[in-house]
This record gives structure tokens, C-alpha cells and sequence, in this order.
């Protein structure tokens, strides 16, 4: 079936753009969860939702990121005002619940010059 | 919060030759350990996890071995092959509490012909 599908693969902006970032969990998935990836890094968790429930934010690093899932399926990922040190692949991944195999997209590669 | 702590950074064998990466973590409420492979340009992949009332868990060539104890656990390849290069990450999580995972730093396995 269709994995977590990410758009778009590949987003160049200027320094002060904001930036808006989409992921389509597989079907079904009732958690969806937002990291980054710097480059030589590991993945850092950035916000999860979970069902109805409010959204898990305590790993998003400035309120300049802010995450939205309507309807329980699509999430959008908004970074305002980006900076430099934005420039990271940023990874959505889906699951079951939060007690199941979590399932990755391809990422957004997004440059901030 | 947790720590996860993977080494090596980088790790270099010959095609069929055993490869073993080490994890350790900080919080020993953590109770789900998976392993990811991400291939250049892709997003990350798992190919094992085991839970805290498990020591070992074993899938063809891949295993992964747990000590609550040490707090350490380990994933070990067997009989390598030139497509097992790639960059691997071990991640903890407390499942049914929280969602998200946190991850190692990386290793990138290089398998050579």
C-alpha cells in the first residue's frame, strides 16, 4: 500500500520566507510525528498528534514553528521567518498508535539561503 | 529527558564480515528500541526494534540484543553485503506514555566489496 508520502522533496527560500511543509500519513494512521535531520545528525522530534488529542509540542525549537493535522490525516509544518539554521531534512512519520512501528516519508530538504 | 548514545560514527568491513553497533541510553523507563537504516536521499527505514522484556531479538542476518541492566543494547550484522551500506540509528522510546522516539547520532556502515 502507500507509505507517508511528503511534499515538497526539495524547497529553496530566503532568509525571512516562511515556509510551509506537507505530509499525508499512510491511511488509517492515527499518529503522526514531525522531526529534523541536520546534516550529520541524528533526527531530532520536533511535535506529534495523536487522535483528537492536543498535539504533543515540546520539541519544536522556537515559536517560529507551528504544526497543524486536519481531520485527523494531513499535517502541514510551518516554519515563519526562516533562518539559516533552519536548512535540515525535515522527516514525517506515521503509525498505528503511539505503541506501533512508526513509518517514515522521504523527507523535505529545505535550504534557507 | 532521554539520552541516546551510538557508536561508532562510522564503520568500515569487508563483504561478509559481521558489523556490531552499540546504543546506550539514559532513561531507564524507556521500554521500545528500533533500529533504522536510511539510504542516501531516503527516508529512514526500520529493520528491527525490540522491547524491554525481550534480550534478544533475531531476524535473519540482524539481531539486536538488550541489557536493561547496562543500558545498553546492540545491533549485530552477519555475513555483510555491499547493500547493507548505509547510515543506521538506534532510537529509545516509552511506549504508552510518550509517542516520540529519540535517536543516536548515526553510524554509517560501508560494506566493501
Amino acid at each position: 500500500g502507500a507509505g507517508v508520502s511528503q511534499s515538497p522533496s526539495n524547497k529553496v527560500t530566503e532568509k525571512g520566507k516562511d515556509v510551509e511543509l506537507r505530509c499525508d500519513p499512510i491511511s488509517g494512521h492515527t499518529a503522526l510525528y514531525w522531526y529534523r535531520q541536520s546534516l550529520g545528525q541524528g533526527l531530532e522530534f520536533l511535535i506529534y498528534f495523536q487522535g483528537n488529542s492536543a498535539p504533543d509540542k515540546s520539541g519544536l525549537p522556537s515559536d517560529r514553528f507551528s504544526a497543524e493535522r486536519t481531520g485527523g490525516s494531513v499535517s502541514t509544518l510551518t516554519i515563519q521567518r526562516t533562518q539559516q539554521e533552519d536548512s535540515a531534512v525535515y522527516l514525517c512519520a506515521s503509525s498505528q498508535s503511539v505503541e506501533e512501528t512508526q513509518y517514515f516519508g522521504p523527507g523535505t530538504r529545505l535550504l534557507v539561503l | 529527558g532521554e539520552n541516546v548514545e551510538q557508536h561508532p560514527s562510522t564503520l568500515s568491513v569487508q563483504e561478509g564480515d559481521s558489523a556490531v553497533i552499540k546504543c546506550t541510553y539514559s532513561d531507564s523507563a524507556s521500554n521500545y528500541f528500533p533500529w533504522y537504516k536510511q539510504e542516501l536521499g531516503k527516508g529512514p527505514q526500520l529493520i528491527i526494534d525490540i522491547r524491554s522484556n525481550v534480550g534478544e531479538k533475531k531476524d535473519q542476518r540482524i539481531a539486536v540484543t538488550l541489557n536493561k541492566t547496562a543500558k545498553h543494547f546492540s545491533l549485530h550484522i552477519t555475513e555483510t553485503q555491499p547493500e547493507d551500506s548505509a547510515v543506521y540509528f538506534c532510537a529509545a522510546s516509552i511506549w504508552g506514555s510518550q509517542g516520540n522516539l529519540i535517536f543516536g547520532k548515526g553510524t554509517k556502515l560501508s560494506v566493501k566489496p
